[in-house]
């Protein structure tokens, strides 16, 4: 069975400042994804960043990169140069055959 | 390119009643995944569609159908709603069926 935890459920930010999420997970596949979507309060979910667990490199998008430790399983985002705009529930995801398994979120507050 | 459409935005029901909630996937995606997510809980997997198949699902009862179209949109029925069913439901498409979802902006429900 696969599981997605974040035990984090709120985090707060100064704006223009760096923030880590934490994220862990367990699978029994051997090929998955793992992901970042943001969910604002308008609710649509947006895909942060996406990484392949067969690749070592870290994935980066603009001010977002992760900290992918695949033996701990571990799933980290980190976003620098904060904003107001990032202020959202976080959620993480692992895919796996046909589904994703979400975490429970992270609501992220960012402070002016 | 447009993107993941859902109707309707808000649906109120009672209990025992009946619902069915639509999804257009997006230009070129062949795949379309169903969400369901409680008020403060990361989404959970109800069902996959691939190619007009039912290709998984989670643990949903019965009364939890779907039908995906040849143009590749979908639909998720609910017979006899209960109020547990309240929820936001979310369909998110993706161009195959291990690749990245892009979600709409999701219906409320509620059932009274």
């Amino acid at each position: 069975a696969q599981t997605v935890t974040q035990s984090q459920p709120e985090m707060s930010v100064q704006e223009a400042e760096t923030v880590t999420l934490s994220c862990t997970y367990d699978t029994s596949e051997s090929d998955y994804y793992l992901f970042w979507y943001k969910q604002p309060p308008s609710r649509q979910m947006i895909l942060v960043i996406r990484q392949e667990a067969y690749k070592q490199q870290n994935a980066t998008e603009n001010r977002f990169s992760v900290n992918f430790q695949k033996a701990a399983k571990s799933f980290s985002l980190k976003i620098s140069d904060s904003q107001l705009g990032d202020a959202a529930m976080y959620f993480c995801a692992c895919s796996g055959t046909y589904k994703y398994i979400f975490g429970t979120g992270t609501r992220l507050k960012v402070l002016a | 390119e447009t993107g993941v459409t859902q109707s309707p935005t808000h649906l109120i029901k009672t209990r025992g009643q009946q619902v069915t909630l639509r999804c257009s996937s997006q230009s070129g995606h062949n795949t379309v995944s169903w969400y369901q997510q409680a008020l403060g809980q990361g989404p959970q997997f109800i069902f996959q569609y691939y190619r007009e198949e039912e290709n998984g699902r989670g643990n949903f009862p019965p009364r939890f159908s779907g039908l995906q179209f040849p143009n590749y949109s979908s639909e998720l029925n609910v017979n006899a709603l209960e109020l547990d069913d309240s929820a936001l439901y979310l369909c998110a498409s993706s161009p195959d069926n291990r690749d990245t979802l892009f979600f709409g902006p999701g219906t409320r429900l509620t059932v009274l």
